[in-house]
């Protein structure tokens, strides 16, 4: 399989514990998204890096959200102290950067902050 | 801030019908239009629109882009149940890189 690539799929936890969750981008995209999608909503753009550099951060990405993509492959995103209002789909995408930006998602991680 | 609105927020037809949904958007330094399909899982590419005026073609689906009236749609014929989801519309603009959607349309065939 050549597509975006998520991990976990589900992930239940508890108010306060802190989450890691992995994406490995289609292998020959540079680019790399993180975002995320509550019920009846789209997706809302959280961050992006080009090879290693995260060049941009939504203003939702509080404190407690970290990124990175240390090899410029894949990337992690790291949630400390949950709160139920981070129960959320996060979806990660990437693309080529060619001039129109075309982006593929992967499967996305269902986090439930109980 | 970049906006995207679609309409309507559902629509629910019966199979063999023809549907058309809508995107209109606010953007500075337009860069392109995406539209996506999301059934219970991740948004999946559909198309992606630069050019006011050609029609995107791709089965029974199609998309076309007005960049002067800023509006974007996405024509399904003879629908199927297997047509039902939720499309997204999405922008970019070339001050940024990350996709501006809407809130999806939820189309729903009945058999």
């Amino acid at each position: 399989d050549t597509g975006v690539s998520q991990d976990p799929r589900h992930k239940i936890t508890k108010r306060g514990q802190n989450v890691t969750f992995r994406c490995d981008p289609i292998s020959e995209h540079n680019r790399l998204y993180w975002y995320r999608q509550t019920l009846g909503q789209g997706p809302e753009f959280l961050t992006y890096f080009q090879n290693e550099a995260q060049l941009e951060k939504s203003r939702l990405l509080s404190d407690r959200f970290s990124a990175e993509r240390p090899k410029g492959s894949f990337s992690t995103l790291e949630i400390q102290r949950t709160e139920q209002g981070d129960s959320a789909m996060y979806l990660c995408a990437s693309s080529s950067g060619t001039v129109a930006n075309e982006q593929f998602f992967g499967p996305g991680t269902r986090l439930t902050v109980l | 801030e970049d906006k995207v609105v679609q309409s309507p927020l559902s629509l629910v037809v019966h199979e063999g019908d023809t549907v058309t949904l809508n995107c209109s958007y606010e953007v500075t330094n337009f860069r392109s239009l995406l539209w996506y399909k999301q059934e219970k899982k991740a948004p999946t590419f559909l198309f992606m629109l630069t050019s006011s005026g050609i029609e995107k073609k791709s089965g029974r689906l199609s998309s076309i882009l007005d960049k002067k009236e800023l509006f974007s749609i996405l024509n399904i014929t003879a629908t199927q149940t297997g047509d039902s989801a939720v499309y997204l519309c999405a922008e970019t603009n070339f001050g940024n890189e990350k996709l501006t959607f809407g809130t999806g349309t939820r189309l729903t065939i009945i058999p």
